[in-house]
């Protein structure tokens, strides 16, 4: 079937601004992951859902930061009161098992914080 | 943190000539993966390492994984245009449940 979907694909925010960034991950993968890609550099865990459940949240960089997947399949993460160092690739990557399984990623959703 | 060292930074070459990037870590690993990601793409996997001193290949690729699991490179022979992009190793630490990824070699094949 399709592969990971993420949207919007860009978003220009202003400053203070809050954001959803939607992840659909393949259908069927138990494991979603977030991560923020800086030009240039690798991509930086975020967070990690197992089905509904988020197991770790250990990336998120601060409180402003929350990520939910209530019904195990699409997950939602989202930036409060956005800043300029916010800006940033999001990426979401599915695996069909534990972490330890290949990751799937999106496409990304290109974050510009004005 | 926990860290991942990738180089070179960026390398290069001719078309033709070989590419390799090395990934190292201080801790020992449960596992490594490789990944490529494409100018304006997102990462796309390569393949996964397990055994202690594994070495798997596809086509001219070649992944080697350290005897102390604490290493690893990729080999690329007589690379090619189609080859450009950056290269990730992203890996996981032992009783760890997420990837680390490295900062990336970026390769440029001169045609």
């Amino acid at each position: 079937g399709a592969g990971v979907s993420q949207s919007p694909r860009y978003k220009v925010a202003k400053r203070g601004q809050d954001v959803a960034l939607r992840c659909d991950p393949i259908s069927g993968h138990v494991s979603l992951f977030w991560y923020q890609q800086a030009l240039g550099q690798g991509p930086e865990f975020l967070t990690y859902f197992q089905n509904e459940a988020q197991l770790d949240k250990s990336g998120l960089p601060s409180d402003r930061f929350f990520a939910e997947r209530p019904e195990g399949s699409v997950s939602t993460l989202k930036i409060q009161r956005t800043q300029q160092e916010d800006s940033a690739v999001y990426l979401c990557a599915s695996s069909i098992g534990v972490p330890s399984y290949e990751q799937y990623f999106g496409p990304g959703t290109r974050l510009t914080v004005t | 943190g926990q860290q991942v060292m990738q180089i070179p930074q960026y390398q290069h070459v001719q078309e033709g000539e070989d590419f390799t990037t090395y990934c190292n870590s201080s801790t020992t690993l449960s596992n490594i993966q490789w990944y490529k990601q494409r100018p304006g793409g997102h990462p796309v996997f390569l393949i996964q390492l397990v055994k202690s001193g594994e070495v798997k290949k596809q086509k001219r690729l070649t992944f080697q994984f350290g005897e102390a699991k604490k290493n690893s490179s990729l080999h690329i022979t007589a690379t090619q245009t189609t080859d450009v992009g950056t290269y990730f190793c992203a890996a996981l630490m032992e009783y760890g449940n997420k990837l680390v990824f490295g900062a990336g070699t970026i390769l440029r094949v001169k045609s």
